[in-house]
């Protein structure tokens, strides 16, 4: 168990709203990470971050930000959320020194923008 | 040729038998990689490293071909609990020499029949 959770689980909103996920973690890990899931597509890095507000993009970071103002806590926020950010959400931390090591997952988020 | 591919399958494999997989990349730099298994709905979880000389984990052996840029995956007595997506992931590199994070092939789904 890699101690990570994420909150919500399940979320149902509306075009053009805010949206704002959580990753926890109780390791106190350097890096963590957000990814996008999708048919088709597989995981794809949306953010990542190497400590307190340290984060850099990822390959589809478009329509997303996040922060890092705790070691345990790394939020996605979605300023209008669109039908194409309906998504499964997943945060992963990596014990290790570098973004090319292993990494552990969240349990994941489940996002429908209607 | 795309970063990682892997055959999306399904397998179809009675239990009891053994099965195989590859995964080919294109980073000739990349220097780890790995093995995630991911069940219906569920998040990704490390499978196994795979290292340059090969190796085992119980039923599980993970073989590494750098000079034709693949993986494979070998499952032994398969189990109908081994019914996952296994998930290839190859660490991407800059130019320069460093790790730039991970890569996630789409998967290959695998069902094991009784």
């Amino acid at each position: 168990d890699a101690g990570i959770t994420q909150s919500p689980r399940h979320k149902v909103t509306e075009t053009g709203t805010p949206v704002t996920l959580r990753c926890h973690q109780t390791e106190n890990h350097r890096y963590m990470y957000w990814y996008r899931q999708d048919p088709g597509h597989g995981l794809r890095l949306i953010h990542y971050s190497y400590g307190v507000k340290d984060t850099d993009k990822g390959e589809v970071s478009d329509g997303y930000s996040v922060s890092r103002s705790k070691t345990e806590d790394f939020l996605l926020t979605l300023e209008s959320a669109t039908s194409s950010q309906t998504s499964v959400y997943f945060c992963a931390i990596s014990p290790g020194h570098g973004v090319g090591e292993t990494q552990y997952f969240g349990p994941g988020t489940r996002l429908l923008v209607l | 040729r795309k970063e990682v591919e892997q055959d999306p399958g399904p397998f179809n494999v009675p239990e009891g038998a053994t099965v195989a997989f590859n995964c080919t990349y294109s980073n000739s730099a990349s220097q780890s990689f790995f093995w995630y298994r991911q069940d219906c709905r569920k998040e990704p979880k490390l499978l196994m490293s795979v290292y340059s000389s090969g190796n085992e984990d119980g039923r599980f052996t993970a073989q590494l071909n750098r000079a034709s840029q693949y993986i494979s995956l070998l499952i032994r007595d398969s189990k109908l609990s081994d019914s996952a997506t296994y998930l290839c992931v190859v660490n991407r590199m800059y130019s320069g020499g460093g790790a730039d994070g991970l890569t996630f092939g789409k998967g290959t789904h695998l069902i094991i029949q009784p």
